[in-house]
């Protein structure tokens, strides 16, 4: 089946200190994968994007992400986080055959402490 | 250049009543994709079109539920009779086939409360 796990609900961290978002997927194929930011009452805004080019993915707002096939993982990471990265991250991932596959991640809410 | 542009962004109605959202795309933007998020489902896609025509809407919860886009600079989702399990933030969101990245661009929602 091919879906994608977000593996935390819920990550807090301290003004200053390094963000790590957790995202596996399970496919066949060979997927895109991306990361999405929700700000309160906001939409979606892409942060970045591993299409099959550099495994190394650096994205918006310092962010950044690795695509690890031997572990299916695209972990979302930032040196030091900042307090306006307080907001929701989706991970998706999207397969080669259409537009309408694209499989949403349940959302990993980010709190940052001051 | 404007976003997606969604209204209206917040609408509160009695159960029974009918509710209709609309969306502006991204002037270029040939696909439209309509979503529901919800706590409890995240987000669901209703919904998609490709120049103006519905593609897949195997995502649309019932009859009670239809989305037109009668040109490419215009679409709404309606729901007819609304019910408070409707309640929910709908967003549109349109990306340009053309890069075939998946790339969404999504409006700010419409967040429904049917009482």
């Amino acid at each position: 089946a091919q879906s994608v796990t977000q593996l935390d609900s819920h990550v807090s961290v301290s003004e200053g200190t390094p963000v790590l978002l957790r995202c596996n997927y399970s496919s066949s194929y060979s997927p895109s994968l991306f990361w999405y930011v929700q700000h309160p009452n906001k939409g979606l805004q892409l942060l970045l994007k591993y299409t099959s080019a550099a495994t190394l993915v650096k994205g918006i707002n310092g962010f950044e992400a690795e695509f690890k096939k031997s572990e299916t993982s695209f972990h979302l990471t930032k040196p030091s986080a900042h307090m306006s990265d307080a907001a929701e991250y989706f991970c998706v991932v999207r397969y080669q055959t259409g537009a309408n596959n694209l499989f949403f991640g349940t959302g990993t809410r980010l709190t940052v402490i001051p | 250049d404007a976003g997606v542009i969604q209204s209206p962004r917040h609408e509160v109605t009695e159960m029974g009543q009918e509710v209709t959202l609309r969306c502006k795309p991204i002037s270029g933007h040939d696909y439209l994709f309509w979503y529901r998020q919800t706590m409890m489902r995240g987000l669901e896609l209703l919904i998609y079109f490709n120049n103006n025509v519905p593609i897949d809407d195997s995502g649309m919860p019932e009859d009670r539920f239809s989305a037109k886009m009668p040109n490419a600079s215009f679409s709404t989702l309606k729901i007819q009779p609304s019910e408070p399990r409707d309640s929910a933030v709908y967003f549109c969101a349109s990306s340009l086939q053309g890069t075939y990245t998946g790339e969404l661009f999504f409006g700010e929602g419409s967040r429904l409360t049917v009482l």
